[in-house]
């Protein structure tokens, strides 16, 4: 089975700017989810989708959104990007909520 | 109070020895117990996951839950030196739902 695949996965933008970051799960996974990674903080969780409904989300501002499609593939936007949003964005996927989730090799995202 | 918690090494071993890595969690409530690896520049990579008390086995590498003391560890036998990584330790279910919890992660280096 293919593995969880991001694009874009190298993106630098400017201040201000929006971004769409895109994953396709596992192919029968239902449910992805979505993660910011820096060398402060660490892995924290952004959101989940699960059947094309956000059923999970952490403390992040509403300018992380997300959406989900009927073949499960996941996009997440990022909107009036700051400085701070430089990240590894990391995408995962998983069958049951259960279970542990395999990520995607993530989309580092430089805001400069 | 930190929800997962971890020593951050780093953690150093000679090759055929065993390693230890601990994680403490503080949602009582949390149900399911996981272990990545993150080799640098790469993404997580799930290596075990157990969700009732006691130890489970998968080659190497075993993981041990003691849910009254909230402790997690995972052991790592004849350790080699591609072992050498960080460990993540995440936790699921609780307060945090479906979503993954991490520690910050233990940086383990094997020499030989």
């Amino acid at each position: 089975k293919a593995g969880v695949t991001q694009t874009p996965r190298y993106l630098i933008k400017t201040r201000g700017q929006q971004v769409t970051l895109s994953c396709s799960p596992i192919s029968g996974h239902r449910s992805v989810s979505w993660y910011q990674q820096t060398p402060g903080q660490g892995l924290q969780f952004l959101f989940e989708y699960f059947s094309e409904t956000q059923r999970n989300k952490g403390n992040f501002p509403g300018r992380f959104s997300g959406r989900q499609f009927s073949n499960s593939r996941s996009e997440m936007n990022v909107s009036t990007l700051e400085l701070g949003d430089s990240a590894l964005y990391l995408c995962a996927s998983s069958l049951e909520a259960r279970e542990g989730q395999y990520f995607g090799p993530g989309t580092r995202l430089t805001v400069t | 109070q930190k929800e997962v918690e971890q020593n951050s090494g780093p953690l150093s071993v000679p090759e055929g020895a065993i390693a230890s890595l601990n994680c403490t969690y503080s949602d009582r409530g949390s149900q399911s117990f996981f272990w990545y690896r993150q080799y640098s520049g790469k993404s997580p990579e799930l290596i075990m996951f157990i969700y009732s008390n006691g130890d489970k086995e998968d080659g190497r590498f075993t993981a041990q839950l003691n849910k009254a003391s909230q402790y997690v560890s995972l052991l790592i036998r004849d350790s080699q030196p591609s072992d050498s990584a960080t460990y993540l330790c995440a936790v699921k279910g609780g307060q945090a739902g479906t979503a993954l919890i991490f520690g910050k992660g233990t940086t383990l280096s094997v020499s030989s």
